[in-house]
């Protein structure tokens, strides 16, 4: 059974550059989500997408980050312009379509920005 | 707005003895609850869910949650501890007619052999 699968699992870059991360669901969910987890806190929520659209953005998500799931299967998280402020883990979810479904998390990818 | 609060920063236990992490919930409606374990350096791994029906859920590697609506509660119980089960361990809420999950700032729960 494969799960949610994330790439990079580690990125390390200097300020100003810009990242793109990407998500692989599990393949029969149609929901796709991504959140940000900084140190000591929990998850917080960026976006969400059913199929390739994208239905509701964070006021966390600015205008340097962009989300897309083209196709309705795997999504890309890009920031642009990173800053020290970006540097957190960054997760992706996946879910059945069903609202008593729960949400399956991939490992992250840690952002690391120098 | 929905909020989670876990009061508790750190849980210790003996290996052996039972376990109670916290969570309250704040929600319009009726809520979606959920509880997440986390390890050093990977995602979150599904626990358990109440969304309707029984008040005491079971979920995975013998946990279990009761769901006290009076008191606006969902708090994640095991009856015998391993120190295994040691880890950051998130409740989560979701209100209906809303797909994000707003989460609590985690326990950690410390299993001493």
């Amino acid at each position: 059974d494969t799960g949610v699968s994330q790439d990079p699992r580690h990125k390390i870059t200097k300020r100003g550059q810009n990242v793109t991360f990407r998500c692989d669901p599990i393949s029969e969910h149609n929901r796709l989500y991504w959140y940000r987890q900084t140190l000591g806190q929990g998850p917080e929520f960026l976006t969400y997408f059913q199929n390739e659209a994208q239905l509701e953005k964070s006021r966390l998500l600015s205008d340097r980050f962009s989300a897309e799931r083209p196709k309705g299967s795997f999504s890309t998280l890009e920031i642009q312009r990173t800053e020290q402020g970006d540097s957190a883990m960054y997760l992706c979810a996946s879910s059945q379509t069903e609202n008593n479904q729960p949400q399956h998390f991939g490992d992250g990818t840690r952002l690391s920005i120098l | 707005a929905q909020s989670v609060a876990q009061p508790e920063d750190q849980v210790n236990v003996a290996e052996g003895n039972p376990l109670t992490v916290k969570c309250t919930y704040s929600v319009s409606g009726n809520p979606y609850l959920f509880w997440y374990v986390q390890y050093p350096n990977r995602g979150l791994q599904f626990l358990l869910k109440y969304i309707t029906g029984d008040n005491l859920v079971k979920g995975s590697y013998g946990f279990e949650a009761e769901f006290n609506k009076s008191q606006t509660s969902f708090h994640l119980k095991k009856p015998s501890a391993l120190v295994s089960d040691s880890a950051l361990y998130f409740c989560a809420v979701r209100g209906l007619g809303f797909q994000k999950l707003v989460f609590g700032t985690g326990t950690r729960l410390l299993v001493s052999p």
